[in-house]
């Protein structure tokens, strides 16, 4: 079935350092969205992509839906202790509204 | 959290049991979605409702069954608790699909089969 491969797993950097992660896929995909989970709580959504080549921003936050439709990207700048947590894309699976997640990248920011 | 209530929030269970998991939500949103969180897994779907009495499977079906009697209430239903469904259960809610707009999600029900 359909995966969604996030890079990298795990981040360690700095307070003030930027951030840059993805999210790839096999297939294409028509909605990108983008979630943060702390601990212990269930994944807020931080960016919604619905059109290829879209970028949009949030914040510090920017994401952008991929031109082939099989990747996105989240980048988040001068990254603070409270960016900390786990990131997932997620997106409709083919024609359908089951939505599915990659497996997250994690970070972590150090002062 | 867009107003979707998990209950319980923990529960500790015995292999063999059955157990059942509520998602209520006060959204009158239409889809309804039950996700497991293991590490290393992310969420994976297990079955989602697209309206009242409509459910399909999602990718990790196996051993759950779901039931949606009216707008507001989901349940989860693991008919044999097994060790193996030890997890993080997360429902989720959209108004008109994540084809179209995102899905919010509860804060978790943390299930442990002993």
């Amino acid at each position: 079935g359909q995966q969604l491969n996030q890079s990298p797993q795990s981040m360690f950097i700095q307070e003030g350092e930027d951030v840059s992660m993805n999210c790839t896929s096999s297939s294409i995909f028509n909605t990108w969205l983008w979630y943060k989970q702390d601990p212990g709580e269930g994944p807020v959504l931080l960016i919604a992509l619905y059109k290829a080549g879209e970028l949009t921003s949030n914040g510090r936050l920017t994401a952008q839906f991929g031109i082939t439709r099989k990747d996105s990207f989240l980048n988040i700048s001068a990254s603070i202790p409270s960016d900390v947590g786990i990131y997932f894309c997620a997106g409709p699976r083919g024609n359908t509204d089951k939505l599915i997640f990659g497996t997250g990248t994690r970070l972590q920011v150090f002062p | 959290d867009a107003g979707i209530t998990q209950s319980p929030r923990h529960k500790v269970t015995e292999t063999g049991t059955p157990v059942t998991l509520r998602c209520h939500q006060t959204e009158n949103h239409r889809y309804m979605y039950w996700y497991r969180q293991d590490p290393g897994h992310g969420l994976r779907l297990i079955h989602y409702s697209y309206g009242v009495k409509d459910t399909d499977k999602g990718e990790v079906s196996d051993g759950y069954s779901v039931s949606r009697s009216k707008t507001e209430d989901f349940l989860l239903t693991l008919e044999s608790a097994t060790s193996s469904q030890t997890s993080v259960y997360f429902c989720a809610i959209s108004d008109v699909g994540t084809r179209n707009t995102e899905a919010f999600f509860g804060q978790g029900t943390r299930l442990t089969v002993v």
